[in-house]
């Protein structure tokens, strides 16, 4: 167990439609990420927030948005649904608030959307 | 733009047969390159971090070492339990100040009994 959840597990839903998925980062830790997995792709780096703040972004789609809270925890807001949308979405932190910052990142268990 | 490629894609072992998976990279600057372990539907689980040349960690039946441009995780007499996609990432140092990984593809290892 990373210590990283992730909410929903698996969801279901139709093309134009938009989904929030969430994630509560490891206790302590500053900084969350967010990936895709696409069979194609492999994982990709989406966003960073590092205490509330964007500190980075990749290749995520206008679509696509994020925040994290004042309680760390962060959401990752999909919109406008397409079929190619349909991956695994991966949350993960790192940066301990206390301790040192090894630098790997852990991973929930991730959330399987599917676009119909 | 730091890059990651794995190879082979896939590995089908007998269980005891050892073997080794690759890792190659470019970076502008190496801060650390990770291994990861993915089982099918799941999370990757961090295995190891590696910091400089010449380095090597053990796990259990696992060990990775790193040269400049690539790493190495060794299997010595893998057992099905070891079946998993493995997944190689680098911390550049072209990341900036952000802890991003960049991904390979991943080598998906399958060891038969």
């Amino acid at each position: 167990d990373s210590g990283v959840t992730q909410t929903p597990k698996h969801l279901i839903t139709a093309t134009g439609q938009r989904v929030t998925l969430r994630c509560s980062p490891r206790s302590g830790d500053l900084s969350v990420y967010w990936y895709q997995q696409s069979l194609d792709q492999g994982l990709q780096f989406l966003i960073q927030y590092y205490n509330g703040e964007e500190r980075a972004k990749g290749n995520i789609l206008e679509r696509f948005s994020a925040q994290q809270f004042p309680d760390l925890h962060s959401e990752l807001n999909l919109s406008s649904l397409e079929l190619g949308d349909s991956a695994l979405y991966f949350c993960a932190s790192s940066v301990p608030r206390q301790g040192a910052d090894t630098g790997e990142l852990f991973f929930g268990e991730g959330s399987r959307l599917t676009v119909l | 733009e730091d890059q990651v490629t794995q190879s082979p894609e896939a590995l089908r072992l007998q269980e005891g047969e050892s073997s080794s998976l690759n890792c190659s990279y470019t970076v502008s600057g190496l801060r650390g390159l990770f291994w990861y372990r993915q089982d099918p539907g799941k999370g990757p689980e961090f295995l190891f971090t590696l910091y400089s040349a010449g380095e090597e960690k053990e796990k259990e039946r696992l060990k990775a070492t790193l040269t400049k441009k690539e790493s190495f995780l060794h299997i010595t007499a893998p057992k099905p339990e070891d079946s998993a996609t493995y997944l190689c990432a680098v911390h550049g140092h072209g990341s900036g100040n952000t802890g991003k990984l960049i991904f390979g593809q991943g080598t998906t290892l399958q060891v038969k009994p």
